[in-house]
Parts: C-alpha cells; structure tokens; sequence
C-alpha cells in the first residue's frame, strides 16, 4: 500500500499569503496519478487538481499541484476567506489511498 | 449536471447488514467507474471500493473485503454498496462517487453522503 503522509497538520496564514501544502509518498506513484481535494466543514470534498498539476473544471488559477514521484505539493498563490478548508492528497496510481489532510486555518 | 444522490444509510447493530444506494443523473452512466467513499465521524477519507463501467471489474480496501459488494444496474442508472458484517469502526458518512472523467480516475463528483452508524 502507498502511504500519503501530509504536512503540515495545520497551516495558520491571513488572507492574501501564499500556501505550500506538502504530500509524500512511502513508494513512487505510478503515471503521478495524484490529485488534490478541498474539503469545507459539512460540505463533500471537492476535486482541485488531478495527475498532480491539471487544475480540474472551474478551479481557480490560484491553485495549483507540482511533483513527482513521491513529493507533491499543492500551492495557493494568494489565499481567498474561502480557500480556508482541509485539504487532502489522493494517489490512484495503484489502488487508492488518502493522506490524513491538513488544515489551512486563518491566522 | 452531475447529480448523485445517496440513500440508505440508518443505525444498525454490530454485525447487521445494510445496503446503501446512488441514483446518478446528468452523464451517460454506464461510461464511467463508480466508487464509494467514507469518512468517519471528525476523520479522513477512506477509499472503499469502485467499479468499471460495465460492471465486470471491481475492486475493495483490505478493510471492507469480503464483507462489502458493490455493484451497479446501468438501466437504473444506479450504484450500490451491501455491507454485511458490520463494525463499530464502519461508522461514517458514506459518499457516492464518480471518475472525473474516461481519462482520468480521480473522483471528480461527489454526492452529499449517507450516515452509517453501527451501534448496540
């Protein structure tokens, strides 16, 4: 099994600074199958980024996924008030497994 | 647009069984792999199980094999999940999801979810 390990557990910023949310694999993901979620309290998590630097239909270009093999990152260029979220990291290259998340929080 | 609602979920005893289903509408259903999600009370997501298209491959977590079936019915433009066996540690929300696309097996759609809660 790949094991996604996230980091930070918890990011605290303002609005307007940059993010830089970190995902490593224990095993190099086949074909970068790995994408990014967004998920709001009580609300379905939502698809940002898939193959680890495609921003899915109607993401905003603030987002944006870079990596390869085992290190992805996912960076928000200016954090908007609804950008605030726990975001996840996926990898679908053999099986499917979830990093544990962080949490992008206001400062 | 893609619509995928879940139904089914309620408060079962430990061992009971459930099945939880997804009507979809808005996309040829047939074209694309279905999947199931969970995320217990407060934690993570938890990839389950998900199905191809045609209904002929089908794949699980450790955790839920041998105890979880899914399945789909096209003409219904429906999928499905039998839980049998059921753990306190299969508590969760349930979500129904969808491949982001033919290329691509991200879960680019995601229902509102059902609660399972499995308590005595």
């Amino acid at each position: 099994e790949i094991v996604l390990t996230q980091s930070p557990g918890t990011l605290s910023l303002s609005p307007g600074e940059g993010a830089t949310l970190s995902c490593r694999a224990s095993q190099s993901v086949p074909s970068n199958y790995l994408a990014w979620y967004q998920q709001k309290p009580g609300q379905s998590p939502r698809l940002l980024i898939y193959g680890a630097s495609s921003r899915a239909t109607g993401i905003p270009d603030r987002f944006s996924g870079s990596g390869s093999g085992t290190d992805f990152t996912l960076t928000i260029s200016r954090l908007e008030p609804e950008d605030f979220a726990v975001y996840y990291c996926q990898q679908y290259g053999r099986s499917v497994t979830f990093g544990q998340g962080t949490k992008v929080e206001i400062k | 647009q893609v619509q995928l609602v879940e139904s089914g979920g309620d408060l079962v005893k430990p061992g009971g069984s459930l099945r939880l289903s997804c009507a979809a509408s808005g996309f040829m259903f047939s074209d694309y792999y279905m999947g199931w999600i969970r995320q217990a009370p407060g934690k993570g997501l938890e990839w389950i199980s998900y199905i191809s298209g045609d209904g002929t491959g089908t794949y699980y977590a450790d955790s839920v094999k041998g105890r979880f079936t899914i399945s789909r019915d096209n003409a219904k433009k429906s999928l499905y999940l039998q839980m049998n066996s059921l753990r306190a540690e299969d508590t969760a929300l349930y979500y129904c999801v969808r491949e982001y696309s033919a290329y691509d097996m991200s879960f680019g759609y995601w229902g509102r979810g059902s609660l399972v809660t499995v308590s005595s």
